[in-house]
């Protein structure tokens, strides 16, 4: 069974760092891209960015270019959406998820349960 | 690439045929798909490559469309339906969303 298990919530203060993780189980993580997917409060979902594990290919939205890094460490099959410092702005819940059939492009069948962020002074 | 889903929200009445349409700012052939979010709940992907219903989705749900418009169809809407309906495209990076149709129950 396909299984995308994230990290827990995270309550954080402005400035601050944080990674969360999404480990996975189930296929083949370094034949599979994994994606990042955020949903602000009551709003709709934005794609962030993705990365192949196998050798690390990142791609990322140009609205998230510069603002958030995601890496793969493939001996613990775990990718991590992490930044270098917080702003409010950054509150949301964030979910991994991945590709059909292992291309970059295709439909997202397999979703983490997500990772709520919440960022305040 | 943007994605106008339309309407944003609806009401309709069990057993009602509901559709919501999904427009690309360019051709996209047929690279779109569709996903249901339940309050509180992780998205599910009910549709994809516009067409293909994924494995374990009821057969009241369809897709249809090419190129820039598409449409998702519940042929006899049911109470569980109740959701956020977004549509995706995966033809060219960045992956885009639409703004998602909220669907409630009359």
């Amino acid at each position: 069974e396909v299984q995308l298990v994230q990290s827990g919530a995270e309550t954080k203060k402005p400035g601050e760092s944080l990674k969360i993780s999404c480990r996975a189980s189930g296929f083949s993580f370094t034949e599979y891209w994994i994606a990042w997917v955020r949903q602000m409060p009551g709003k709709g979902l934005e794609w962030m960015g993705i990365i192949y594990p196998g050798d690390s290919d990142t791609r990322y939205s140009p609205s998230f270019q510069g603002q958030v890094t995601v890496s793969a460490d493939k001996s613990i099959n775990t990718a991590y959406l992490q930044w270098s410092s917080l702003k409010a702005s950054d509150t949301a819940m964030y979910y991994c998820a991945r590709p059909k059939g292992g291309y970059q492009l295709a439909a997202l069948d397999s979703w983490g349960q997500g990772t709520l962020v919440t960022v305040s002074s | 690439i943007r994605l106008t889903q339309s309407p944003s929200s609806l009401s309709a009445s069990v057993g009602d045929r509901v559709t919501i349409t999904c427009q690309a700012s360019q051709d996209i052939t047929d690279y779109l798909n569709w996903y249901q979010q339940k309050p509180g709940q992780v998205p599910k992907l009910l549709i994809y490559t516009a067409s293909n219903l994924e494995a374990g989705v009821p057969s009241r749900f369809s897709g249809s469309g090419y190129g820039t418009d598409f449409t998702l169809t519940i042929s006899s809407l049911q109470p569980e339906d109740i959701a956020t309906y977004y549509c995706q495209q995966h033809d060219i990076l960045p992956i885009t969303f639409g703004q998602g149709t909220r669907l409630d129950i009359k």
